[in-house]
């Protein structure tokens, strides 16, 4: 069960760089999520989607776009790379919308902007 | 919009003895309450979660938390832990109607031989 797959799983960027981060899941899930998790301070939404074609911000959005053109994947594309984006990344999804849905997390993708 | 309190950013303990990770949440409506683990280098996992009926809920590797609604409280508990055990703690917490979680700071749990 490969579940929630994150590349890469490391990257330095320069400032002003732009990349993308993949994220695909094999579970057929509808809702997708990528927070930004830095130290002692939890875990913060960028993105989510809702399905395929549907995408919204979340608490932290500046700086990132998103896009979900299939169920599987979800890429967040970091644009003018910021020493403030150096952060982990954690690709997610769930099933559906169900409040008492259980969130999948990727492995994690470590970000450094130099 | 609710938030989430885990009030200790870290705890020691040596193995074999007892502990209790606390969440407080703040919110006057239902909820669901969720603790997750993230093991190093690791993505988050569900430790266990409280969706309603009993109030103790117990979970993998022999943890378990209780959901205390007048204290609005799902502290974690494990009462001997591992070595293994080591590991960033998450509580969660999802207001009825919606299924975005918030979550805690995270309580760094580290184990003592």
């Amino acid at each position: 069960n490969a579940g929630v797959t994150q590349t890469p799983k490391f990257r330095i960027l320069k400032i002003g760089q732009s990349m993308t981060l993949q994220c695909a899941q094999d579970m057929n899930h509808n809702y997708m999520y990528w927070y930004r998790q830095d130290p002692g301070m939890g875990l913060k939404l960028i993105y989510y989607s809702v399905g395929a074609g549907i995408t919204d911000k979340g608490e932290v959005p500046n700086g990132y776009n998103v896009s979900r053109s299939t169920t599987e994947d979800f890429p967040l594309r970091l644009e003018l790379a910021a020493p403030s984006q150096t952060s982990v990344y954690f690709c997610a999804s769930s099933l559906d919308g169900s409040s008492g849905n259980t969130i999948y997390f990727g492995e994690g993708s470590w970000l450094t902007v130099v | 919009a609710q938030s989430v309190t885990q009030l200790d950013s870290q705890v020691p303990v040596f193995e074999e003895a007892p502990v209790e990770l606390r969440c407080n949440y703040s919110s006057s409506v239902s909820v669901y309450l969720f603790w997750y683990v993230q093991y190093p280098n690791q993505g988050l996992q569900l430790l266990l979660k409280y969706l309603s009926g009993s109030t103790l809920v117990k979970g993998i590797n022999g943890f378990e938390a209780e959901f205390n609604k007048s204290q609005t409280s799902f502290h974690l508990r494990k009462p001997s832990v591992h070595i293994s055990d080591t590991a960033e703690y998450f509580c969660a917490v999802t207001l009825g109607g919606s299924y975005i979680p918030t979550f805690g700071r995270g309580t760094s749990l580290i184990v003592h031989p």
